[in-house]
């Protein structure tokens, strides 16, 4: 139990639907980030946050849309998506972008058919 | 961020000393080693870092070579559980709470730990 809880931890959608992740964190952290780990890839990192504040896209399609409503929450926003997009999403926190050690949350699988 | 290279699989016997090793050649006198491992299903989970000391935790042990270009973690009495993908990352240093520095994950070795 690191802290970081992702919800759901399974997802299989359809190309058109909507559907969104969850992460939360109770380590008092400002910092939070998204990952992606497709399969036999490395990790990617997507989005990071720090203290709300977006301050990193490494160019993701729009078709991802986080949202971070304050420190502790952080929400990846999903819609037509491809299926090649069929990973395990990884959410992550420490206590600043300039901190040592990230904490890693479960991770969503998400499946699109 | 300098280039890692490490074993992609490695076996080691319960109870014995794992010693994982990494290849970092082009590692920057600002640059810190880490280790991160992740366990089958699981998200990533910190180990240890170092820059240039070594470093022991409860968890393992990381020896950096005196000119910075190797490092390895010891898993001292490795166990079942210590069976999982490590990834030895090298990230600058942090200069402030607002540091951009990301950590960029390898392909790692898989470590099966053998009954």
């Amino acid at each position: 139990e690191t802290g970081v809880t992702q919800t759901p931890r399974h997802l299989v959608m359809g190309m058109t639907n909507k559907k969104s992740l969850k992460c939360e964190q109770h380590l008092g952290h400002n910092a939070m980030y998204w990952y992606k780990q497709s399969a036999k890839k490395p990790l990617e990192l997507m989005f990071v946050y720090n203290f709300k504040e977006q301050t990193e896209n490494n160019s993701v399609p729009s078709r991802f849309s986080p949202e971070c409503p304050n420190s502790s929450h952080l929400f990846l926003h999903l819609h037509t998506l491809q299926p090649e997009d069929s990973a395990l999403y990884l959410c992550a926190s420490s206590l600043s972008t300039g901190a040592y050690e990230q904490y890693f949350g479960p991770g969503t699988r998400l499946t699109v058919t | 961020d300098a280039k890692t290279t490490q074993p992609p699989s490695m076996d080691c016997a319960e109870g014995r000393a794992a010693n994982l090793p990494c290849n970092h050649s082009t590692i920057s006198g600002n640059e810190y080693v880490y280790w991160y491992r992740q366990i089958h299903s699981q998200g990533p989970q910190y180990i240890i870092h170092g820059l240039k000391n070594n470093e022991t935790n409860e968890m393992a042990s990381l020896i950096i070579t005196e000119d910075r270009k190797s490092s390895t973690l010891i898993l001292p009495h490795a166990t079942l559980r210590d069976t999982a993908v490590y990834y030895c990352i090298v990230r600058v240093a942090p200069i402030s709470n607002f540091g951009n520095e990301k950590l960029t994950f390898g392909t790692g070795t898989r470590l099966t730990i053998i009954p």
